[in-house]
């Protein structure tokens, strides 16, 4: 069920910058906020952003989140090999009344 | 701060209930206005998002579980639970509790791994 629309994989080698995309609609990330999650298979996924580009205390400032219309995106520069995990956005879908996860982006770094 | 944990058998038999609770530290769960939400993850596959309630015991559900999903409150304990009746091998999954204060979820708890076999 995954509405949102993530690409399954990215990479870059440290110190590059990678962007992460999450498509959605004009019921979810169009109408409401977008928020990033970093997931490591087995672990608590920890936030990441919230409402688009915000970063709660304690993430670099070199992890960004933006949004276009009906897209989102997550930018990681000055890559570092801490940052290989899954990377989820997350939206409320206003026409659902369902929380509508993306289905994930791993990413590698070379 | 906030924390949560999972609790609850990691085997459930097939036609059974999968019971699950999450405890709350470092706040009262009846304080405050927060949505608490669980969310799964299938192995192999991406986060689903099965249900939350409101501190008011208002509730939400995926309409894909809608029919086999219950999630409470108790105040008294400082925990929440989720309930997922007739399980089949393709509800088992890592599951995960989460506290919803604004529009996005943090914290997370650790997740506790629940098979579905006989």
């Amino acid at each position: 069920q995954s509405v949102l629309t993530q690409p399954p994989s990215a990479s870059g080698t440290p110190g590059q910058r990678v962007t992460i995309s999450c498509s959605g609609s004009t019921s979810n990330i169009g109408s409401v906020t977008v928020n990033w999650y970093k997931h490591l298979p087995g672990t608590a996924p920890k936030l990441l952003i919230f409402n688009y580009n915000q970063r709660p205390a304690g993430v670099p400032d070199r992890i960004s989140g933006s949004k276009s219309g009906t897209s989102a995106s997550l930018a990681i520069s000055g890559l570092q090999s801490e940052d290989e995990a899954d990377y989820y956005c997350a939206a409320w879908d206003d026409s659902l009344d369902v929380w509508l996860f993306g289905g994930g982006t791993k990413l590698t770094v070379l | 701060q906030v924390q949560l944990q999972e609790s609850g058998p990691g085997l459930v038999k097939p036609s059974q209930t999968l019971s699950l609770t999450c405890t709350m530290s470092g706040a009262s769960i009846s304080s405050g206005s927060y949505y608490y939400n669980w969310i799964r993850q299938p192995a192999g596959k991406g986060l689903e998002w099965i249900g939350r309630v409101y501190s008011d015991g208002n509730t939400n559900y995926n309409p894909s579980l809608k029919s086999r999903v219950s999630i409470s409150v108790d105040t008294s304990k400082n925990q929440f639970s989720l309930k997922v009746a007739s399980v089949t091998a393709a509800d088992t999954a890592f599951y995960y509790c989460a506290t919803e204060e604004f529009d996005w979820f943090d914290p997370w708890g650790e997740g506790i791994k629940v098979t579905v076999s006989s």
